[in-house]
């Protein structure tokens, strides 16, 4: 069964800390790996995009990285802001039935405290 | 941002009533979706249409009903809907729906079904 597992499910920082949530997923065909952000109210947005030969990617102060033999991947999140509260969705792209259907993390819900 | 508008953003209505989702795109994409968000939960896809056929139902209630009058307008009728549809319908839509084709997301809908 396509599935994709995320940890924790939410977690509180302070802000200008680091923090890494964890993904895994059992999809196959694996095409891609996308991390999401959703603001409270708002449609998510996407972070970084990883094909299956890629390990890691950054955008600014967030840093994803993908191992496709344990079909782990994480998302680190440097110097945190306050902005960055959020949920954080994990979401495998798998090719069938002749378009991309994307199987969806349950989302990790960060909270960053000043 | 504004590339992807849906509208009410928030919609309360009683199990007897009869309302639509609004969505409307502006990218210019060809390929548009409903997905259901309820809490603690992952999106689930509802529906896929490309150039305005659909291409995909999975397994919804047929007391959601969608129509895409055109590659830019997506609607989602409801009728006779109870509690358990309470939740967050999000709208998307991308260039095709082929691999690696971004999806983006509108506000979402706030649905209460009282």
């Amino acid at each position: 069964k396509n599935q994709v597992e995320q940890s924790p499910q939410s977690l509180i920082i302070l802000e200008g800390k680091n923090c890494t949530l964890q993904c895994n997923y059992t999809v196959s065909p694996f095409s891609n790996l996308r991390w999401y952000k959703q603001d409270t109210g708002r449609g998510p947005v996407s972070l970084t995009i990883m094909t299956f030969s890629e390990n890691t990617k950054s955008n600014g102060r967030y840093t994803a990285t993908l191992d496709a033999d344990t079909k782990q991947s994480s998302l680190h999140i440097t110097a945190s802001q306050l902005s960055d509260s959020a949920s954080y969705i994990c979401v495998v792209s798998l090719f069938s039935g002749g378009y991309n259907k994307l199987i969806f993390g349950a989302g990790t819900r960060l909270a960053v405290h000043p | 941002e504004t590339g992807v508008t849906q509208t009410p953003r928030h919609l309360v209505m009683g199990m007897t009533n009869k309302k639509s989702l609004k969505c409307e795109q502006h990218l210019g994409h060809n390929a548009m979706y409903w997905y259901k968000q309820s809490a603690k939960k992952p999106l689930e896809l509802m529906f896929v249409y490309n150039f305005k056929e659909q291409t995909e139902n999975n397994s919804v209630p047929s007391r959601f009903s969608p129509e895409c009058p055109n590659s830019s307008h997506l609607f989602l009728h409801l009728h006779t809907l109870q509690p358990e549809d309470s939740a967050l319908y999000l709208c998307a839509s991308s260039s095709g729906t082929g691999v690696g084709r971004e999806q983006y997301f509108g506000p979402g809908t706030r649905l209460t079904v009282t």
